[in-house]
């Protein structure tokens, strides 16, 4: 069980825009710092997203997210058929040592 | 360009060992902070340790605790992990993760690591 939750799955229409969830605890997304991964079949994972909302160099716009309290949310706009992928929040955890928790991902299908 | 090259991944008998290797390049790799994480065959993604950019602080899962070993040679800009009493659960892709202003940035290809006998 993940120390992070995410829905499993989610689909949406090209051009749609989706929001995936990522609820913690204090102890991580409540005061730290959290990421978005984007990860195809068979590659490594690519940050999308860090400090909750701010977009690493060459993601498009298209891909935003936020944060609040202790729940993070990644919104992807004008959904794409490229877009389908696996996507993670991360967090960095203080309790009891230092850790880095993931959700356990939500496979995101475009229909 | 960042580049990440792991490297001694393969097949081990339960409770043999590993070495893994990252070799980094195109990144001041003294200065930043290190990770190893790990995805099982068809599972998400699981942090296994992290080492401070001097290498004084490090921390571990409680599932490889007492069992895997980090390491850094700066000189060398290549990070370590030394995998001991593996279990089939150990199975997994393992990557090595470089941070830069941007935590947890910079992703290796994977090395994957097998525990059967």
């Amino acid at each position: 069980q993940s120390v992070l939750t995410q829905p499993p799955s989610m689909s949406g229409t090209p051009g749609q825009r989706v929001t995936i969830s990522c609820s913690g605890s204090t102890s991580n997304i409540g005061r730290n710092t959290v990421n978005w991964y984007q990860q195809f079949p068979g590659t490594a994972p690519k940050l999308l997203i860090y400090r909750g909302d701010q977009r690493r160099s060459g993601v498009p716009d298209r891909f935003s997210g936020s944060k609040s309290g202790t729940s993070a949310s990644l919104a992807i706009s004008g959904l794409q058929s490229g877009d389908e992928a696996d996507y993670y929040c991360a967090a960095w955890d203080d309790s009891p040592n230092g850790r880095w928790v993931f959700g356990g991902g939500t496979k995101l299908t475009v229909l | 360009e960042v580049q990440m090259e792991d490297s001694g991944g393969g097949l081990v008998q339960p409770g043999g060992s590993l070495r893994l290797s990252c070799v980094v390049s195109g990144y001041t790799f003294s200065i930043y902070e290190m990770n190893w994480v790990r995805q099982a065959p068809g599972k998400g993604l699981e942090w296994v340790s992290y080492i401070s950019s001097s290498g004084e602080t490090i921390y571990y899962a409680d599932s490889v605790k007492g069992r895997f070993t980090i390491s850094r040679d700066n000189a060398e800009n290549s990070l370590f992990l030394q995998l001991n009493s593996l279990r089939a659960e150990d199975t997994a892709v393992y990557y090595c993760v470089g941070s830069g202003y941007e935590p947890m940035k910079y992703w290796g290809q994977g090395s994957q690591v097998t525990v059967s006998s």
